[in-house]
């Protein structure tokens, strides 16, 4: 149990271009999911929280109106990364908790993560 | 917010040495600590984790301490295969922030043969 997913798992997109990456919980429902980005040999950085039904929350630095989170339902989450350009090449990781079965729920799991290049 | 910070950054190992990563954190009500393993171009994968109310966890080969008074977490993977070669990242939350993970560094760990 516990499978995230990612969609799709690369993309390459001109400058300009508004580029959309789905994150789904594929056998349990999460109503709080995070994105992350991860440029290369470094950590990952939190850059928001999705909330199932609201606004997301962002991390400081992170501009809003540049990266539109939606999360409409209880297993998708959609970051789109809007006139993207080349600084924005990154790994981009979701990730989501499982809340089955109550009790302690701190565990996250990842999307397999989506690497975009802007040209 | 909280801060994790991870040593070493890398660290290469004989084959059947023991490995040891640690890891502070700078906020005493962070009360959840995983460690993720991740391999290149792969999700990170959930390797062990261990709340406040442990001192110490243990799941075949690998084994994780935590010491709250000194606000530190350690990884330690015995025996060490070469398959056991990636990037690992301790990470730390708290039920307040919405449990939010704040990574450390990672630690490039290579076994070699």
């Amino acid at each position: 149990g516990a499978v995230v997913s990612q969609h799709p798992s690369w993309v390459i997109c001109k400058s300009g271009t508004s580029v959309k990456i789905e994150c789904r919980s594929l056998d349990f429902q999460a109503t709080t999911m995070f994105w992350y980005r991860q440029f290369p040999k470094q950590s990952l950085m939190l850059m928001a929280t999705s909330n199932e039904g609201s606004k997301a929350t962002y991390e400081q630095g992170v501009e809003k109106d540049k990266f539109l989170i939606n999360h409409a339902s209880l297993t998708l989450s959609t970051l789109t990364v809007t006139s993207a350009h080349p600084e924005d090449s990154s790994f981009y990781i979701c990730s989501a908790r499982d809340l089955r079965g109550g009790g302690l729920q701190e565990t996250q799991y990842f999307g397999p993560g989506t690497r975009l290049l802007v040209l | 917010g909280e801060n994790v910070e991870q040593h070493p950054s890398t660290l290469s190992v004989q084959e059947g040495d023991s490995a040891v990563i640690k890891c502070t954190y700078s906020d005493s009500a962070s009360n959840y600590f995983p460690w993720y393993k991740q391999e290149l171009g792969k999700r990170p994968q959930l390797i062990i984790d261990i709340r406040s109310n442990v001192g110490e966890k243990k799941d075949q080969r690998i084994a994780v301490t935590l010491n709250k008074t000194a606000k530190h977490f350690s990884l330690h993977i015995t025996e060490t295969q070469p398959e056991d070669s990636a990037v690992y990242f301790c990470a730390a939350s708290m039920r307040a922030a919405g449990n939010k993970l704040t990574f450390g560094g990672g630690t490039r760990v290579l076994v070699k043969p």
